[in-house]
C-alpha cells in the first residue's frame, strides 16, 4: 500500500459527459502529480501541484483541469469526454522538491462509451 | 517529444539470470533518474533510484547504473526471480520532482 488512494477505481460514462476523479496523498506529501496512460502507451505527465498551487503542466488537454485543496487533496476534472481520453490515470504524491521518490496510487480506470 | 526513450519493449531472461534494462534521456535539466515497477491493474511502485552526481546505485538484487556523458542508465537485476515478471519504467525527475516516464519495457522471467 502506497499510502496514495484514488477514488472512483472504475469509472465508465458516456462521451459528452464530465467527471471528476479524487486523489488523497500520502500523509506529509505536499507535491500531488497526474499522469493518464492509454492503452500500450506509457505515463504521459498531465499536471503537477506543490502545496495547492500548480507548478507544472505536461501534455494535459483544455478540457481537462485539476486543483489541489488545502487539505492537499487533489481532483482532476475531464469534461466534454471523448471515446479517446479512456485511459487508466494515476495520481502520485511526494513530499516535493528535488531528489525525492513519487508514490503512486492503484489508479482509476476511465471507460468513455 | 519523447524525453525519455526505454527502446526495448519486452526481455525475456531465464530464472537466476541477469535481467539489464536499458534507458536513453535527451533532457540535460534531469538531475534525478528513478525506476518503477508496474503489475497489471497497479499503480507503479518506486524500485530504485539515482541521482545525477552519482554513477552507480545498489539496493539488495538491483543496481542501476547511470552514464551522464551519453545519457544513458541501465537496471541490472541479479538473479532474477519469477515475482520480477513486471512492466519496468525509467524516469527522470527535474528539479520540482515532475517524472517523465519511458514507455516502458515487459520483462518476463521463465523457469
Amino acid at each position: 500500500d502506497s499510502g496514495v488512494t484514488q477514488t472512483p477505481k472504475h469509472l465508465i460514462t458516456a462521451t459528452g459527459q464530465r467527471v471528476t476523479l479524487r486523489c488523497s496523498p500520502r500523509s506529509g506529501d505536499l507535491s500531488v502529480y497526474w499522469y493518464q496512460q492509454s492503452l500500450d502507451q506509457g505515463l504521459q505527465f498531465l499536471i503537477h501541484y506543490y502545496n495547492g498551487e500548480e507548478r507544472a503542466k505536461g501534455n494535459i488537454l483544455e478540457r481537462f483541469s485539476a486543483q489541489q485543496f488545502p487539505d492537499l487533496h487533489s481532483e482532476l476534472n475531464l469534461s466534454s469526454l471523448e471515446l479517446g481520453d479512456s485511459a487508466l490515470y494515476f495520481c502520485a504524491s511526494s513530499v516535493g522538491g528535488q531528489n525525492t521518490e513519487a508514490f503512486f496510487g492503484q489508479g482509476t480506470r476511465l471507460t468513455v462509451v | 517529444d519523447q524525453q525519455v526513450k526505454q527502446n526495448s519493449p519486452s526481455l525475456s531472461v531465464q530464472e537466476g539470470r541477469i535481467s539489464i534494462l536499458n534507458c536513453d534521456y535527451t533532457n540535460s535539466m534531469f538531475d534525478y533518474f528513478l525506476w518503477y515497477k508496474k503489475y497489471p491493474a497497479e499503480g507503479p511502485t518506486f524500485l530504485i533510484s539515482i541521482s545525477s552526481i552519482k554513477d552507480k546505485n545498489e539496493d539488495g538484487r538491483f543496481t542501476v547504473f547511470l552514464n551522464k556523458s551519453a545519457k544513458h542508465l541501465s537496471l541490472h537485476i541479479v538473479p532474477s526471480q519469477p515475482g520480477d515478471s513486471a512492466v519496468y519504467f525509467c524516469a527522470g525527475s527535474d528539479s520540482w520532482g515532475k517524472l517523465q516516464f519511458g514507455a516502458g519495457t515487459q520483462v518476463v522471467v521463465t523457469p
